[in-house]
């Protein structure tokens, strides 16, 4: 998937336990994204970063926390996660150019199945 | 306010038949994208097609095309000859680039599924 990678895979958290989503990607790109997807809701953005040092809320950030600790990558952080947590969550990087577009498309990272008990 | 419609929540097609996946969206801007992403049981979200709100023409990619109708603001993804493998859901998605960066708005989804 376009040099995106996730970890882990799989988690299974009781209720307000926190964790740490790994993400990195290796195109040398400036931005990077976290979705969510739930459901019959297709994917929804979480938060983005357009360069490394900057982050901006995307449309369901609340309960979440994330750090672009440098280009490669772009960690997501659940501090005291909830049953509406659970879903999978994914990473992405823009195509070719890995700067911000209109046009560009985003390749996405492999995954990571989270269940919150 | 953008929203990606896909009204199709199941489908299903015989094997080497083509199909057709519906998608609307409905957008202010004058420059977006517009894509389509296959997901698999898997569950990776694989990158299939992509048309150019200013493309004039419909953009193909082997099996795939996007039949793209401006005035209407649909674009529904095309299959020909389908096969088993491509049994999988699909999400058609539009990008917008606002507040200083691309941001990709999905559909709900459709699932595909191809008979022998």
């Amino acid at each position: 998937n376009a040099g995106v990678t996730q970890t882990p895979k799989f988690q299974v958290l009781k209720t307000g336990q926190s964790m740490t989503l790994q993400c990195a990607q290796d195109m040398n790109h400036n931005s990077m994204y976290w979705y969510r997807q739930d459901p019959g809701m297709g994917l929804r953005l979480i938060y983005y970063s357009a360069s490394e040092g900057t982050t901006d809320k995307g449309e369901v950030p609340n309960g979440y926390n994330v750090s672009r600790l440098n280009k490669r990558e772009f960690s997501l952080r659940l501090e005291s996660a909830a049953p509406s947590q659970t879903s999978v969550y994914f990473c992405a990087s823009p195509g070719t150019s890995g700067i911000l577009s209109w046009g560009e498309t985003q390749y996405f990272g492999p995954g990571t199945r989270l269940l919150v008990l | 306010a953008q929203k990606i419609t896909q009204t199709q929540p199941g489908m299903f097609v015989q094997e080497k038949e083509a199909v057709t996946l519906d998608c609307t969206y409905d957008t202010s801007d004058q420059s977006y994208g517009l894509f389509w992403y296959k997901q698999p049981s898997s569950g990776e979200m694989i990158f299939l097609i992509y048309q150019g709100s200013y493309d004039e023409q419909n953009a193909t990619e082997g099996r795939y095309s996007l039949n793209f109708q401006k005035a209407r603001k649909s674009a529904n993804l095309v299959i020909s000859a389908s096969q088993l493998g491509d049994s999988a859901m699909y999400f058609c998605a539009m990008s917008s680039f606002s507040g200083g960066y691309n941001k990709l708005i999905f559909g709900a989804g459709t699932r595909l599924a191809v008979h022998p």
